[in-house]
């Protein structure tokens, strides 16, 4: 199985710029995705393929890399963004990492 | 407006069945692959299973592989997860989500399961 590893929290001021990180155990080439899972909701899609912006979601969400290194990027946050975050990869069968919580600082 | 709704769920002794269900509307159900997602409480999520169009593929990882079984009936825009011999570690909330290009675009809102005696 492809293993995602996440940092488990980050803190960020608002109006400033988060930045969590995931790396796969192997390339998932561009196969990566990221979500948003606020409290007692279901997750949302905000990127796909790696860096491609779901419909609806804000500018200020975006996403890069490929293979083993991925990026996920809050500019500028916004109260309404705290919540946990997940990558996802897609390249052999699918595995989640084990989610981001961002507060605030 | 893409709609999935799950039922079905509630509390299970270990090695007993249940099956859940997953009404969907606002797309043609029959163009997508269908899938599940779980998540253990206050985990991650894991995905659980995901089905093609017709019905004909289906898969599954290590973890559940013969003892859950994803179905769908396209008349009925519905897709369903039966559960078998259920463990503890089964104890989650299930979701259903619908599959486009690797990521999942649309999630229910979840149905809580939980195995204990």
């Amino acid at each position: 199985d492809i293993v995602l590893t996440q940092s488990p929290a980050l803190a960020v001021s608002l109006g400033q710029r988060a930045t969590i990180s995931c790396r796969a155990s192997e390339s998932v080439r561009s196969s990566m995705h990221w979500y948003q899972q606020k409290s007692g909701q279901q997750p949302k899609l905000l990127i796909y393929g790696a860096s491609n912006l779901a419909s609806g979601v804000p500018a200020r969400f975006s996403g890069s890399g490929s293979g083993t290194d991925f990026t996920f990027t809050i500019d500028p946050v916004e109260a309404d963004d705290i919540a946990t975050y997940y990558c996802q990869q897609s390249r052999n069968d699918h595995t989640f990492g084990a989610g981001t919580k961002l507060e605030l600082k | 407006e893409v709609q999935l709704v799950e039922s079905g769920g509630g509390l299970v002794q270990p090695g007993r069945s249940l099956k859940l269900s997953c009404a969907a509307s606002g797309f043609t159900f029959s163009n997508y692959y269908m899938a599940w997602v779980r998540q253990a409480p206050k985990k991650g999520l894991e995905w659980v299973a995901t089905i093609s169009t017709s019905g004909s593929r289906t898969y599954y990882p290590d973890s559940v592989k013969g003892r859950f079984t994803i179905s769908r009936d396209n008349a009925k825009s519905s897709l369903y997860l039966q559960m078998n011999s259920l463990k503890s570690e089964d104890t989650a909330t299930y979701y259903c989500a619908r599959p486009v290009t690797g990521s999942f675009d649309y999630w229910g809102q979840g149905v809580m399961v939980t195995v204990s005696s």
